[in-house]
């Protein structure tokens, strides 16, 4: 599975889109792109994810560049709920694979009031 | 909205003990996976399960683990012989099918703390 790279921490003010970067240059064609969140000791919680299209859910929109290599979380509105520590994965999908999701540090996002 | 439910959520045991670790995946899901997360550090790939048995492994999950799923609708976590390091947060995921690009979902957490 292709590697990601993420900033460690950001901040952003209550109210304010947040945007969160992600570089996955070495991504292959098969691989998708997920973003999960981890609030305090939480289980992940999953977010959002895509393979080459712009997708926007309830919580977030994902955008991806058209080489693929990066992406960008944004949440619209950010609330002092969404402080968390934001992982993005990139991942597989073959026959065969099993799927398991590899995590990196991610970025801390500490929203500010 | 469906959830993947782990129990206990926090569990206390002596060094040498034997624990087990009880997650109830989503209903209609086929593939599980156990996570751990050692305080301060990254989430880590355990074990992954379908069709009743283990379709990988990574290099923690030694001989003194094993998983289970007893009946259609637990999935557990068994330490044989719990040693110091094995004190973590243990996550449970379960996701629908092989080759579908739907994502897992994990449970909440064990908090295993070895005495």
């Amino acid at each position: 599975d292709a590697k990601t790279t993420q900033p460690t921490s950001m901040d952003c003010a209550e109210g304010r889109a947040a945007n969160l970067p992600c570089n996955h240059s070495t991504i292959s064609g098969n691989e998708y792109v997920y973003w999960y969140r981890q609030i305090h000791s939480q289980g992940p919680q999953y977010i959002i994810h895509g393979l080459k299209n712009n997708e926007t859910n309830e919580m977030a929109s994902l955008i991806i560049t058209e080489d693929r290599k990066s992406s960008t979380l944004i949440l619209p509105h950010a609330t002092l709920r969404d402080t968390a520590v934001y992982y993005c994965i990139v991942r597989l999908h073959l026959s065969g694979n099993t799927g398991k999701l590899i995590f990196g540090q991610g970025t801390t996002l500490q929203v500010k009031p | 909205e469906p959830e993947v439910t782990q129990t206990p959520s926090h569990q206390v045991t002596q060094m040498g003990q034997e624990v087990i670790l009880r997650c109830v995946p989503i209903s209609n899901h086929l593939y599980f996976y156990w996570y751990r997360q050692i305080l301060g550090q990254k989430v880590e790939f355990l074990v992954s399960f379908y069709n009743n048995e283990i379709s990988e492994k990574s290099e923690i999950f030694d001989d003194q683990f094993s998983v289970e799923r007893p009946d259609g609708s637990n999935f557990t976590l068994k330490i044989r012989s719990t040693k110091l390091e094995d004190s973590a947060m243990y996550f449970c995921a379960s996701r629908d099918r092989p080759y579908s690009n739907q994502p897992q979902h994990f449970g909440d957490g064990t908090r295993l703390s070895i005495l």
